[in-house]
């Protein structure tokens, strides 16, 4: 399978701790996003890196959040001290730099905060 | 900044009928795409409009972007138990990296 792969497809921690979460885009994609999406709602962007810069970051985003690319491959989003309006659906996303592609979705990561 | 808002949020349809789903912005889009999200899954691309008064069609599924490159709708005719989800429109404006994403309408079909 070469689409968009997370890890932990679940998670659940105690309010307070930090977590970190992997997503692995498709190999020949440049573009990678990260998206939260709650119950009822569509998903809302949180951050997105061309390579490995980090273009854009929402201003929703506290600064608790802090995601990575190295070497413009795999993507690593952490939250730290976790509140229990944290937990989400993480999607991570990738498409390709040329024109204006479509985003390829991972099956996501579930946070739940207790 | 751009909002991205879709109407109904739900529609129940009974097999066989037809519905439509509108998209709207608060400014002009360089193009809008469409996904679907099953129950339990991730959005999945659709289509993708970039001109102004685009039509596409994919077998029940007709897409059309607006004149002003402000507003979408889906129309799907036919509905059948496989078009259960949650569809969504988003779109990205022309300074804008970022794909912005609507509230989806969730389908639900009657048999």
């Amino acid at each position: 399978d070469t689409g968009v792969s997370q890890d932990p497809r679940h998670k659940i921690t105690k309010r307070g701790q930090n977590v970190t979460f992997r997503c692995d885009p498709i190999s020949e994609h440049n573009r990678l996003y990260w998206y939260r999406q709650t119950l009822g709602q569509g998903p809302e962007f949180l951050t997105y890196f061309q390579n490995e810069a980090q273009l854009e970051k929402s201003r929703l985003l506290s600064d608790r959040f802090s995601a990575e690319r190295p070497k413009g491959s795999f993507s690593t989003l952490e939250i730290q001290r976790t509140e229990q309006g944290d937990s989400a659906m993480y999607l991570c996303a990738s498409s390709l730099v040329q024109g204006l592609s479509p985003l390829h979705f991972g099956n996501g990561t579930r946070l739940t905060v207790t | 900044g751009q909002q991205v808002m879709q109407i109904p949020q739900y529609q129940h349809v009974q097999e066989g009928e037809d519905f439509t789903t509108y998209c709207n912005s608060s400014t002009t889009l360089s193009n809008i795409q469409w996904y679907k999200q099953r129950p339990g899954g991730h959005p999945v691309f659709l289509i993708q409009l970039v001109k102004s008064g685009e039509v596409k069609k994919q077998k029940r599924l007709t897409f059309q972007f607006g004149e002003a490159k402000k507003n979408s709708s889906l129309h799907i005719t036919a509905t059948q138990t496989t078009d259960v989800g949650t569809y969504f429109c988003a779109g990205f404006t022309q300074d804008d990296y970022k794909l912005s994403f609507g509230a989806g309408t969730t389908v639900t079909v009657r048999a």
